[in-house]
């Protein structure tokens, strides 16, 4: 099994900063990977597909990259929106799909 | 606009059986493959299992192999999972997921119902 290991677990950080979240896969995921962010209480969001493409609607301060088995999440500047929780996952195929064990953002 | 709203969830005593439903609406049901994605308290998601568009095609992760059974019922524009053999490590929210494109191999999920929680305990 593939194994995607998130760090930090925990990140605080003010509005305004730039925070960046790395995902380090157990072996060769090439660029199939995701990122998700989520709310308490509420399902993942989609923000990123294939390591770099941001899905429909997310804006442009999230930014991703990498491929092999080093990743990264990259928030421009922090609005008081995306204090949240961030997972990544790698799809590498239907019958094996794992998800990192996240990052919790919080405020400052 | 995509909606997938899941139901079925409760509390079962160990050894219990449970069915989740998974209703699908705005988009080609048929087209996608679907998956199943459950989250403990206080964990990252778990993928579960997945089944392709057709049906023809279904995959588990190894800790449910053999216990829960996904089925898709494509004129219901519905998706199942039926559970078995329940144990307390099954608690959780699960999800029904939908695949971002149609025909890939393995894709993100780019849209996830509200969740329905099941709770295994005596």
């Amino acid at each position: 099994d593939i194994r995607m290991t998130q760090s930090p677990s925990t990140l605080s950080a003010s509005v305004g900063d730039r925070v960046t979240i790395t995902c380090r896969a157990s072996q060769s995921i090439s660029n199939l990977l995701a990122w998700y962010q989520q709310k308490p209480g509420k399902a993942p969001k989609l923000l990123i597909y294939k390591a770099s493409n941001l899905d429909s609607g997310v804006p442009s301060r999230f930014s991703g990259s990498g491929s092999g088995t080093e990743f990264t999440l990259t928030i421009s500047s922090l609005q008081p929106d995306d204090f949240a929780s961030y997972y990544c996952q790698q799809y590498i195929s239907h019958s094996e799909c794992t998800f990192g064990q996240g990052t919790k953002l919080e405020i400052k | 606009e995509v909606q997938l709203l899941e139901s079925g969830g409760g509390l079962v005593q160990p050894g219990g059986s449970l069915r989740l439903s998974c209703a699908a609406s705005g988009f080609s049901f048929s087209s996608y493959a679907m998956s199943w994605v459950r989250q403990a308290p206080g964990k990252g998601p778990e993928w579960v299992s997945s089944m392709s568009g057709g049906g023809g095609t279904t995959n588990y992760a190894d800790s449910v192999k053999g216990r829960f059974t996904i089925s898709r019922d494509n004129s219901k524009n519905t998706l199942y999972l039926q559970m078995n053999s329940l144990r307390a490590d099954d608690t959780a929210v699960y999800f029904c997921a939908k695949d971002r494109s149609v025909g890939a191999v393995a894709d993100p999920f780019d849209y996830w119902g509200q969740g329905t929680l099941v709770t295994v305990s005596s």
